[in-house]
Formats: C-alpha cells, sequence, structure tokens
C-alpha cells in the first residue's frame, strides 16, 4: 500500500511550457485534491474531485486544468507554464464512506513536486 | 470567504519549553478544525478537532478546540529538536472535506 505517490519529485520549465503533474493513490479513496503551497504560506486549494468524472475549482484554479478518469489518478495540468506558478504541489486524498467517516478521517497527502518556472 | 489565522507566525525556544501555537477561523459550513506538522515535505497529521472542549492529546502534544469563539490550541510541552518544524491548522468546510490553511507556525526548538 503506497499511499499518494507524485511524479516529478522536481522539474524546472521554461515560461510558456506546458507539463502534466501526476498523482495516484492506492487507498480506494474517492475524493482527491490538488493544493500548492509557496514558500513561507499555508496550502490553497487548486482543484478537487469527489469521484470518477466529477471535478471542481478550489480557491486558486485559474491556469490548470484536472481530469479524473479513474478513482486511482487524478493528473493536474499546467498548460502555460507562469513564474507566478512557481510553488510546491501537493495531491492529497480522503475516504468518504458516510456520515461518521466525515468525522474521522483525515486527509492523505502525497510527497509533493517542486516546480519551478523561469 | 473562509479563513484560518495562526498565530504566532514564528517562534524560536529551547529544548524543554512549553509552546502554545493559535489557531482561529471564520468559515460558513464549519465541520471539523486539523493540525498538521509539516517538515520540509508533505503535511503529517496530527489531530482532528470535531468538538468544543474536548482535549485531543498525544504524548506531547495537545489541543482543543471552542466552537463559541471559534479558535483552537496546539500546545507542545517538554519540547524537543525533533519538534521543529512548521505546524499548520486546516478547517474542513466544503461539501467535498476541501480544507482551507492557515499560513502555518514556524517552530523551532534550539538545543
Amino acid at each position: 500500500n503506497a499511499g499518494v505517490t507524485q511524479t516529478p519529485k522536481f522539474r524546472i520549465l521554461k515560461i510558456g511550457q506546458s507539463m502534466t503533474l501526476q498523482c495516484t493513490q492506492d487507498m480506494n479513496h474517492n475524493y482527491m485534491y490538488w493544493y500548492r503551497q509557496d514558500p513561507g504560506m499555508g496550502l490553497k486549494l487548486i482543484y478537487y474531485s469527489v469521484g470518477a468524472g466529477i471535478t471542481d475549482k478550489g480557491e486558486v484554479p485559474n491556469g490548470y486544468n484536472v481530469s479524473r478518469s479513474t478513482t486511482e489518478d487524478f493528473p493536474l495540468r499546467l498548460e502555460l507554464a507562469a513564474p507566478s506558478q512557481t510553488s510546491v504541489y501537493f495531491c492529497a486524498s480522503s475516504l468518504l464512506a458516510g456520515w461518521t467517516a466525515a468525522f474521522t478521517d483525515t486527509q492523505y497527502f502525497g510527497p509533493g513536486t517542486r516546480l519551478t518556472v523561469l | 470567504e473562509d479563513k484560518v489565522v495562526q498565530s504566532p507566525l514564528s517562534l524560536v525556544v529551547h529544548e524543554g519549553d512549553t509552546v502554545t501555537l493559535n489557531c482561529s477561523y471564520e468559515v460558513t459550513n464549519f465541520r471539523s478544525l486539523l493540525w498538521y506538522k509539516q517538515e520540509k515535505k508533505a503535511p503529517t497529521f496530527l489531530f482532528m478537532l470535531t468538538s468544543s472542549g474536548i482535549e485531543k492529546k498525544s504524548g506531547r502534544l495537545s489541543s482543543i478546540l471552542d466552537k463559541k469563539e471559534l479558535f483552537s490550541i496546539l500546545n507542545i510541552t517538554a519540547t524537543q529538536t525533533g519538534d521543529s518544524a512548521v505546524y499548520l491548522c486546516a478547517v474542513d468546510s466544503g461539501s467535498a472535506r476541501q480544507l482551507t490553511f492557515g499560513s502555518g507556525t514556524q517552530l523551532t526548538v534550539l538545543p
């Protein structure tokens, strides 16, 4: 059981390039999330998904796209990289199996992807 | 807009000291408050709090929630250098359990 895995660990992009950050979880969690963390700041929600085929915007979605074709995978796409997207990106997942689970479960985070846009 | 504010932003103490970290929040649909510890990598879960006045404890760490005054505190007693980290407070307030994070408290414990 690997939990939440993310690739790559590090990446440097030039302005205008595109890339996909991969996220996979093997816990059969239905909820998945993408956060970004700028230096010295907390995490901000980019996009989230409540199940395969369903995605929704978070607090800072501009410049990003997501898809959720399977329960396990939740890739994040940057189409035209900008310096403002330099950040550490965390993927997370959680299980919401019922009302009581909502108060006992938590989000599990992947190790993060450090992205620099130059 | 949901808001989570942590204080202090940073704290430097010596081993053996006791520290109290603060978290206040303003959210429209509170479900729970969570504390995470982050050491140069992904946040690791510490506590989830849903009810006022019930203290959660794990070793030297403890936390309590006040839903009337909209805040929580995280206490660490007999601090050790291994407690040095950023402590993040987050509130679960979304329909899909999205988390709103504070900016964190950077704790440095000196030997």
